[in-house]
């Protein structure tokens, strides 16, 4: 159960932004929020990581929802590169993977 | 120079052998993961040692036994294999941070493992 929750497929185009959403309502207040995301044929990569305060870092942006039941990507310009399966995470004791989101970026 | 290394990278197999998978990780984590991605894509953790000793075992049947020789590796040995262990396997690692903060898992590539 990864407990958190994400739609399947998300679409955007080249060079716009996008917003990768997540919902993990049921989030304890000491757990940190992780997303990764797998590109085609590669293992999982770490990509950002936040608790409550919105964290930026050259990959990505993180917003955490005031009452931390949400927080949502950001990829400030997709690239044809972005294009894979961004998993959201709630930190825990055991590491667990949702089905994630398949991100499709046109040119 | 690549932090977490798995080999084989591909590995086919017929019903019933026994094979290992090997992960070794050069980041001086304390703790190492096995995960299992099946043919829908679900990645599922099956196992994770901190420090060599065993402390996550996911319900994974027992032909499946791993190994931490130490605690920069830690190998995978699947006897009698069965067509549903067709899979890519994934090894991890990370460093637990104390208090709230986890580190973020390093995956290798992945074992993609045929069973015909």
């Amino acid at each position: 159960d990864a407990k958190t929750t994400q739609p399947n497929s998300m679409e955007s185009n080249e060079e716009e932004p996008v917003h990768l959403p997540c919902n993990h309502s049921t989030i304890s207040g000491t757990d940190y929020i992780h997303w990764y995301r797998q590109l085609p044929s590669q293992g999982p990569e770490y990509v950002i990581h936040g608790l409550t305060s919105n964290v930026n870092n050259r990959m990505a942006s993180l917003a955490i929802a005031e009452d931390r039941k949400s927080s949502t990507l950001i990829l400030h310009r997709a690239t044809l590169r972005d294009a894979a399966v961004y998993y959201c995470i709630r930190g825990s004791y055991i590491p667990t993977f949702g089905r994630g989101t398949s991100l499709i970026v046109h040119p | 120079d690549t932090a977490v290394s798995q080999t084989p990278k591909y590995l086919v197999t017929q019903m019933g052998n026994d094979k290992s998978i090997k992960c070794e990780q050069n980041l001086g984590h304390d703790t190492m993961y096995w995960y299992k991605q099946d043919s829908k894509k679900f990645l599922k953790i099956m196992f994770s040692y901190n420090n060599k000793e065993l402390i996550i075992n996911e319900t994974v049947p027992n032909r499946f036994s791993p190994k931490s020789p130490d605690k920069a590796h830690l190998n995978l040995h699947i006897n009698s294999l069965e067509l549903g262990d067709s899979a890519v396997y994934f090894c991890a690692s990370s460093q637990p941070g104390q208090g709230e903060a986890r580190s973020p898992l390093h995956f290798g590539n992945g074992t993609r493992l045929t069973v015909t």
